[in-house]
């Protein structure tokens, strides 16, 4: 079976832009957390959805938003880029009552 | 969630059991005691979890005091490959709010 997927692996955006990273669950979750986890730090919650809806959000600003489609695939979007949110950006799937497995992470650097 | 409360780093040497504690005194009745480690630019993985009693699977055993304020993750017979940053976790399991709250962890070194 394939892992939780997330693309794309790195990317680079310039200050004030948009970016959208995408993750694919576990065949079978329902449930999709996105997590930021910058350098140094242990990984932070931003999000998390199931079955489409948002069941929690982390202390971030309105720049992120995030939405989860019909097959369980989700995206997680930050609008105005700023330095600060170069990070390593993870997504953790989890069923019902299963433990929340993770992806490899999209590095995102803001230049 | 509970908060809790780590060592910054801990070494190892190869082949010998490495003890990883965790202090909890704050955990609720429903929360449980997860474990999970990070190695370097990896995605975190699951390594076990616990509500009251020791568990134990392939990877590690789970220690837990019985006034449940503590915990020591135990991984019998450390390999380079265990270098890693070990997070403890309190989370009520179960339904479907998933949210994990992570600390700075524990950075262990297993040296050969």
């Amino acid at each position: 079976d394939a892992g939780v997927t997330q693309s794309p692996t790195h990317l680079i955006k310039t200050r004030g832009q948009h970016v959208t990273l995408r993750c694919s669950p576990i065949s079978g979750h329902k449930s999709v957390s996105w997590y930021q986890q910058v350098l140094g730090q242990g990984p932070q919650f931003i999000f998390q959805y199931y079955e489409k809806e948002e069941r929690g959000r982390g202390n971030f600003p309105d720049r992120f938003s995030a939405r989860q489609f019909p097959n369980y695939s989700s995206e997680l979007n930050v609008n105005a880029l700023l330095l600060g949110d170069s990070a390593l950006y993870l997504c953790a799937s989890s069923g019902q009552e299963t433990e929340a497995f993770f992806g490899q992470g999209t590095r995102l650097t803001v230049v | 969630d509970a908060k809790t409360t780590q060592p910054t780093s801990m070494d190892c040497a190869e082949g010998r059991a490495a003890n990883l504690p965790c202090n909890h005194s704050t955990i609720s009745g429903n929360e449980y005691v997860y474990w999970y480690r990070q190695i370097h630019s990896q995605g975190p993985q699951y390594i076990i979890h616990g509500l009251k009693n020791n568990e134990t699977n392939e990877m590690a055993s789970l220690i837990i005091t019985e006034d449940r304020k503590s915990s020591t993750l135990i991984l019998p017979h450390a390999t380079l490959r265990d270098t890693a940053v070990y997070y403890c976790i309190v989370r009520a399991a179960g339904g479907s709010n998933y949210k994990l709250t992570f600390g700075k962890g524990t950075l262990l070194t297993v040296n050969p």
